[in-house]
C-alpha cells in the first residue's frame, strides 16, 4: 500500500490569486491523478500526471488554470490560478502502483475562495 | 461512453443491520475491475472491497461482500451487522484493465447508521 501526504487540507483564498496543492507519496508511483469534489458529490478527474511527461487533462479542464508539476515518481502539484469563488471545492490527489489496481488518496484539500 | 450509476442517493439502516447498496455500469469491456470506496467525513477515501471481472465468486472483506452479475452489469455492496463507523458517502468505481488505472465513479451513495 502507499500512503499519500496532501497539504494543505484547507485554505481561504482571496480571488484572483493562485494555491499549489502538494502530494507526497511513501512509494514510487506510477500514475498520480488529480481530481475536483463538491461536497457531497463524486469525483471529477482534473488531469493524469505522468512522471517526465505533460499531464493528460479531461475536459473543461486546462493547464494554464490547473497547471500541474510530477518532478519525480514520488510528488506532484496542482496550482489553481486565478481563482475565482467558483473554484471553492474540495481537490484530492490518488495514485496506483503499477500490478496494484488499488488507488490511494491524499487527505484532501477543502479550497474557499474568497 | 462507460458509465457507473449508483441510484440510491441516500440509506439509511438501523445499527446492527444488514443494507445493500446498489451498483450498475456500463461497458463493452470484457476485462476490468470494480470497486467500492468508502469517504467518511474526514474526507479520506479507503478502499471497501474489490472484484475482478474474470472472477465468478464474489469478493468478501469482514462484514462487506459484494453480489456480482457480470452479465446484468451490476454490482451491489453488503453491509452486515452495520456500525455506527460505517456511516459515510459510498462510492462504485470502475476501471478497465488498459485504462492506465483511471476510474469511473458513481454518483454516490450516502449511508446513515441510526443508533
Amino acid at each position: 500500500s502507499a500512503v499519500i501526504s496532501q497539504k494543505p487540507s484547507r485554505d481561504i483564498c482571496q480571488r484572483g490569486t493562485s494555491l499549489t496543492i502538494q502530494c507526497q507519496v511513501d512509494s514510487q508511483v506510477t500514475m498520480m491523478f488529480w481530481y475536483r469534489q463538491q461536497p457531497g458529490q463524486s469525483l471529477t478527474l482534473i488531469a493524469t500526471a505522468n512522471q517526465g511527461s505533460e499531464a493528460t487533462y479531461e475536459s473543461g479542464f486546462v493547464i494554464d488554470k490547473f497547471p500541474i508539476s510530477r518532478p519525480n515518481l514520488t510528488f506532484s502539484t496542482l496550482t489553481v490560478s486565478n481563482m475565482s469563488p467558483e473554484d471553492s471545492s474540495i481537490y484530492l490527489c490518488s495514485s496506483s502502483q503499477g500490478g496494484n489496481t488499488e488507488a490511494f488518496f491524499g487527505q484532501g484539500t477543502r479550497l474557499t475562495v474568497v | 461512453a462507460q458509465t457507473v450509476t449508483q441510484s440510491q442517493p441516500e440509506m439509511s439502516v438501523q445499527e446492527a443491520e444488514t443494507v445493500t447498496l446498489s451498483c450498475t455500469y456500463d461497458t463493452s469491456e470484457s476485462d476490468y475491475y470494480l470497486f467500492w470506496y468508502k469517504q467518511p467525513p474526514s474526507r479520506q477515501m479507503i478502499l471497501v472491497i474489490r472484484q475482478e471481472a474474470y472472477k465468478q465468486q464474489n469478493a468478501t472483506e469482514n462484514r462487506f461482500s459484494v453480489n456480482f452479475q457480470k452479465a446484468a452489469k451490476s454490482f451491489s455492496l453488503k453491509i452486515s451487522d452495520s456500525q455506527l463507523g460505517d456511516a459515510a458517502m459510498y462510492f462504485c468505481a470502475f476501471m478497465p484493465s488498459d485504462s492506465n488505472y483511471q476510474l469511473i465513479w458513481g454518483a454516490g451513495t450516502k449511508l446513515i447508521i441510526k443508533p
